[in-house]
């Protein structure tokens, strides 16, 4: 079963802008990754946020994540054409060797 | 490091035939798992193998699907027979020992007709 929700299912930016795609989640979670999906290609690891941890950065990339509501954020900074692609987050129930349960995505379009 | 290697890319089939989807992990990766992914159920998780033992395989839609991984390098995804609705993506991940992140394949695109 799918545990995260992302929101919006779609998203159009012009490039420069930002862009926040979020994520909900229903159960308790060791952590929480973010993917990206470029079109006909198989998903690449962004970053990774622990369930004891609120907010982290990797370039142009800020993910935060909020246990008590069960959810996070990624917010695209700057964005460019080349962030076009599909973003999907992660739960990491258990840590260990357990499968990570996707979202069904966010389609981000970034307009040059 | 190749990374994961998924094969064939694209398979074109016709219905009640057998299809073999090929996956190699990444050297090391002890966690394998297959996947699939359609628009309406977005990605789904079809079984996943520990140390080339599945745990899991409750995602595996029915009988007509099974799965092998009979050394560490070397895992399956079997069709038999297909039918359109088998038509997806379908994708091979796998993780390290003490890792947290997912290693995806290319994926292979089937369509049977």
């Amino acid at each position: 079963s799918q545990q995260g929700e992302e929101d919006p299912q779609a998203l159009s930016i012009q490039e420069g802008e930002n862009a926040t795609m979020n994520c909900s989640y229903k159960t308790s979670i060791n952590n929480l990754q973010w993917y990206r999906q470029n079109s006909g290609r198989g998903l690449v690891h962004l970053i990774l946020i622990r369930s004891n941890e609120r907010e982290k950065h990797s370039g142009r990339l800020r993910v935060t994540l909020d246990t008590s509501k069960k959810s996070s954020s990624l917010l695209i900074t700057a964005s460019r054409a080349a962030d076009t692609a599909s973003y999907f987050c992660a739960t990491d129930a258990w840590g260990g060797n357990t499968p990570l349960v996707f979202g069904k995505g966010t389609r981000l379009s970034v307009i040059a | 490091d190749a990374g994961v290697i998924q094969s064939p890319r694209h398979e074109v089939t016709e219905m009640g035939q057998e299809v073999t989807l090929r996956c190699k992990p990444i050297s090391g990766h002890n966690s394998l798992f297959w996947y699939r992914q359609t628009m309406m159920r977005g990605l789904e998780l079809l079984i996943y193998f520990n140390n080339n033992v599945p745990i899991d395989d409750s995602g595996m839609p029915e009988d007509r699907f099974s799965a092998k991984m009979p050394n560490a390098s070397f895992s399956t995804l079997k069709i038999q027979p297909s039918e359109p609705r088998d038509s997806a993506v379908y994708f091979c991940a796998s993780r390290g020992t003490t890792g947290e992140t997912q290693y995806f394949g290319p994926g292979t695109r089937l369509l049977v007709l």
